[in-house]
């Protein structure tokens, strides 16, 4: 399996550019989440998917950010217009929970969006 | 307070020194994660605990519930070991998960 797949790496943007990020889970994993670290605040929990569907976005920081999940598939994480703190790395991890919460979470490599 | 805490936050060692790092929390969980991060960045998942203790390799994972309390670790270590150790806990009421701020691992050779 190729793990959880994220794109872009990097990703450079001015601001008040529309940004998107995309997340790939691994096969068969129900659950998907969306982090961001950053120096300031370290990891921090922007959004938790199972089954496709969003169940907690409290952690989502303001009307900014949006998350979809279309499918078991693929997931997006978008910030318009984006701004210079938004500047941070996002991890996007999966899990397979079939109804558990505590089981162990996959990340992917992360994206590092710089917002200038 | 932080909910979840770890200790130390830097620590250097030389090579085949055993170390230990630390994580308290505060709060109920139902599962205990150690995460370690590459300094390319990369996450990866070491240990997912709710009792007892876990072992993979030169790394070990203790957990103690009634002290709420988790050590970390590394036998033996090695220079490839360096990188940042983050304990996280799922809060049992409210399913979030917590980070600790991280503990940065140095191993000289």
């Amino acid at each position: 399996d190729a793990g959880v797949i994220q794109s872009p790496r990097h990703e450079v943007t001015e601001m008040g550019q529309e940004v998107t990020l995309r997340c790939k889970p691994i096969s068969g994993h129900n659950s998907l989440f969306w982090y961001r670290q950053t120096m300031m605040r370290g990891l921090e929990l922007l959004i938790y998917f199972n089954n496709n569907v969003p169940i907690d976005d409290s952690g989502m920081p303001e009307d900014r950010f949006s998350a979809k999940m279309p499918n078991a598939s693929f997931s997006t994480l978008k910030i318009q217009p984006s701004e210079p703190r938004d500047s941070a790395v996002y991890f996007c991890a999966s899990s397979n929970t079939r109804g558990k919460m505590n089981t162990e979470a996959f990340f992917g490599q992360g994206t590092r969006l710089t917002v200038v | 307070k932080n909910e979840v805490e770890q200790s130390p936050q830097n620590l250097t060692a030389q090579e085949g020194e055993f170390i230990t790092i630390n994580c308290s929390y505060s709060v109920g969980i139902s599962a205990l994660h150690w995460l370690q991060q590459h300094p390319g960045g990369g996450i990866v998942s070491l240990f997912m605990l709710s009792s007892g203790k876990k072992k993979h390799g030169r790394l070990i994972a203790t957990i103690n519930i009634q002290e709420k309390h988790s050590s970390l670790h590394i036998t033996a270590s090695h220079p490839r070991d360096s990188a940042v150790y983050i304990c996280a806990v799922r809060s049992y009421n409210t399913d979030k998960l917590i980070f600790g701020t991280g503990t940065r691992l140095q191993v000289f050779p």
